[in-house]
């Protein structure tokens, strides 16, 4: 059973502070990782995607990448109330059509 | 920006009757997803649809779900005979690639 792991929180952090996420995966051929955020009651949106070992940086997110350790985690720069949201990881363990397996999310709140 | 746009956002119905949800993908895309997610849980997968067909349905896709692209714009999820655990929100999904798609805002099913 694929799984992908993620702690429900929530997570509260001040204004301005850095916002951890984390997720693991279960499986080593997973090729593809995602992060969607999810206001109460929409749909989950996109923030970034990364393929690879290391970092990737878009704006003020970082997505972190270890495949050796099935982890893979969001660095949210400069917290903003607006931030508050669940944050959904998602992997794509190498099915060619891109099908998704999600954790349940974290729930970050952003305190002003 | 181009959306996915899901009609009707919210359904009501009664067990056992028929359900269609509707929605009209990206224009240029290729790749189109149903999900569903159950208040409180995860984001699962359902089916996706590409070339015309199936590509890959998970076990939740069972012989009550069928889903058709009638007119090349148009790509709809019918269940056949609703019951109560089909309560959920639907979202549709599309992309270009087989990576990082774009959710519509989804149909809420209450099955009653």
């Amino acid at each position: 059973q694929k799984e992908v792991e993620q702690n429900s929180g929530p997570l509260s952090v001040p204004e301005g502070a850095i916002a951890s996420l984390n997720c693991t995966y279960s499986d080593r051929g997973s090729q593809s990782f995602f992060w969607y955020r999810q206001y109460s009651g929409k749909s989950p949106e996109l923030i970034m995607s990364i393929y690879s070992n290391g970092d990737k940086e878009d704006g003020r997110f970082t997505a972190q990448l270890n495949k050796a350790s099935q982890y893979v985690s969001l660095l949210i720069r400069d917290s903003q109330p607006s931030d508050s949201a669940t944050y959904l990881c998602a992997v794509n363990y190498g099915g060619s059509q891109g099908n998704l397996i999600f954790g349940k999310g974290t729930k970050l709140s952003v305190k002003p | 920006e181009p959306e996915v746009t899901q009609t009707p956002s919210h359904q009501v119905t009664q067990m056992g009757q028929e359900v269609i949800l509707r929605c009209v993908p990206i224009s240029n895309h290729l790749y189109f997803y149903w999900y569903r997610q159950i208040l409180g849980q995860k984001v699962e997968f359902l089916v996706s649809f590409y070339n015309n067909e199936i590509s890959e349905k998970s076990e939740i896709f069972d012989d009550q779900f069928s889903v058709e692209r009638p007119d090349g714009s148009n790509f709809t999820l019918k269940i056949r005979s609703t019951k109560l655990e089909d309560s959920a929100m639907y979202f549709c999904a599309s992309s270009e690639t087989n990576y990082g798609y774009t959710f519509g805002s989804g149909t809420r099913l209450t099955v009653v």
